[in-house]
């Protein structure tokens, strides 16, 4: 089955990196998202990777995956107050021409200026 | 552009009082279209997805349900509602054949 796990809490200081891991169950995932949801708002799709590539990178962003311990990884660079937020691993099966997203139960980041 | 547009952005019910949220899309034809609700200090549940007007499929067997009248168009409502329907709920959209789904504001619903 579909199985998403993220730790539920990460404290980094402004200017450091954060670095924020995700593990998931199902092998048949073709796609891995990171989310970020603010305060009282909808989630906002920070970056994607499709599951035959290793790495992501995206400006301050960089996105790491190992299929085969099936471990993502989002790695923020230079770390500001403004991303202090909850962030949201995902993935992504194909299921009988149907597209099913199973989504962690999310990372609170809290950026300590 | 594509746009995502929730109403209301809160509502606070009674127990027993009917629902009814509302999401459109915008700049977007035939897209499919979910509704999650997220409960406090939990993750996101997928409710119902629809590819289609008037094709509604549900996830889990629930106190709510969905209808989608117009291409652009995805309500979710109940007729009664339970303390247990208290969340944030977020409607989504993906463009067909593109992998990603984007996400509206979504409505916080506090059921006394």
């Amino acid at each position: 089955g579909e199985d998403v796990e993220q730790s539920l809490f990460l404290s980094v200081r402004e200017g450091d990196s954060s670095v924020i891991n995700c593990t998931y169950t199902d092998s048949s995932s073709t796609y891995l998202y990171w989310y970020k949801q603010e305060p009282g708002a909808g989630l906002q799709l920070l970056t994607y990777i499709f599951s035959n590539m290793d790495m992501k990178q995206d400006q301050r962003l960089t996105v790491l995956l190992n299929k085969k311990d099936k471990h993502l990884s989002l790695r923020i660079a230079d770390t500001q107050t403004g991303d202090s937020a909850i962030y949201f691993c995902a993935e992504s099966i194909q299921s009988g021409g149907y597209q099913k997203v199973t989504f962690g139960i999310g990372t609170k980041l809290q950026v300590i200026p | 552009s594509q746009t995502i547009h929730q109403w209301p952005a809160t509502l606070v019910q009674p127990v027993g009082s009917p629902l009814s949220l509302e999401c459109t899309v915008e700049g977007t034809s035939n897209p499919n279209l979910y509704w999650y609700r997220q409960a406090a200090g939990r993750g996101l549940q997928l409710l119902f997805y629809s590819v289609g007007i008037g094709q509604i499929s549900s996830e889990v067997p629930q106190n709510l349900s969905a209808s989608r009248p117009q291409d652009r168009q995805f309500i979710l409502s109940s007729k009664k509602l339970l303390l247990s329907d208290s969340g944030f709920y977020l409607c989504a959209w993906r463009e067909r054949g593109v992998e990603t789904q984007y996400f509206g504001p979504g409505t916080r619903l506090l059921v006394l």
